[in-house]
């Protein structure tokens, strides 16, 4: 089966820049998106289709997918984005896998 | 903007059939492909199925011997059958719709469901 793996923590200082990798085998030829998870929450879609950002996701949130590594990045990361992030890729093979998740600090 | 809210029982006693309902308010179910997926206390996330029409389905492969999804679109509901449960598949429980064009991509959530498996 078809795995994605993320590290398990990041952390970043307010208004620097985050970086959450998610690998998995040639990865760049899928599609990838990518979830943010507060506490006690639902998960929210902030990036799909690799880089392309839903209504009402600020700017700051970005995506890239290449080789076998997408990135979320977070630019100038506010105390608002401390959460789990989750990636997520679609292959029609075997639709949907999810990354362990990457819980990021803001401090 | 619509909206999901999962309902069932919080408890189920192990080997016992676990049932799960997601309703769907402002739209059609039929419009679109409809999954759910479940969270371990404190894990990651775990993709259980999606359903469009009842020819156009997917399971997991690790859950596919056990688990059912369906659609009623008269109440526009999608249902989630999960028979033989073990204290494995305590989780909360999430009906997500799933768009599927650039990639496959859940964009709306239900807040989720959380069902015990414990006698």
């Amino acid at each position: 089966s078809y795995e994605l793996i993320q590290p398990p923590s990041v952390s970043v200082s307010p208004g620097q820049t985050a970086s959450i990798t998610c690998s998995g085998d040639k990865l760049g030829e899928k599609y990838v998106c990518w979830y943010q998870q507060k506490p006690g929450q639902s998960p929210v879609l902030v990036i799909y289709g690799d880089n392309s950002r839903p209504s009402g996701i600020p700017e700051r949130f970005a995506g890239s997918n290449s080789g076998n590594t997408a990135i979320l990045t977070i630019t100038g990361a506010q105390a608002s984005d401390e959460a789990d992030y989750f990636c997520q890729a679609w292959d029609s093979s075997a639709p949907v896998t999810f990354g362990g998740g990457t819980k990021v600090t803001v401090l | 903007q619509v909206l999901l809210q999962e309902s069932g029982p919080g408890l189920v006693k192990p080997s016992d059939t676990l049932s799960l309902t997601c309703t769907v308010s402002d739209g059609s179910i039929s419009d679109y492909y409809w999954s759910w997926i479940r969270q371990s206390p404190g894990k990651g996330l775990e993709y259980i199925g999606y359903i469009y029409t009842t020819e156009t389905s997917n399971y997991n492969p690790s859950l596919k011997s056990r688990l059912t999804i369906s659609l009623d679109t008269s109440k526009n509901q999608i249902s989630l059958t999960v028979t033989s449960v073990t204290a494995a598949d305590t989780a909360v429980y999430y009906c997500a719709r799933l768009r599927v064009g650039v990639g496959g991509y859940f964009d709306s959530w239900g807040q989720g469901t959380l069902v015990t498996v414990s006698a």
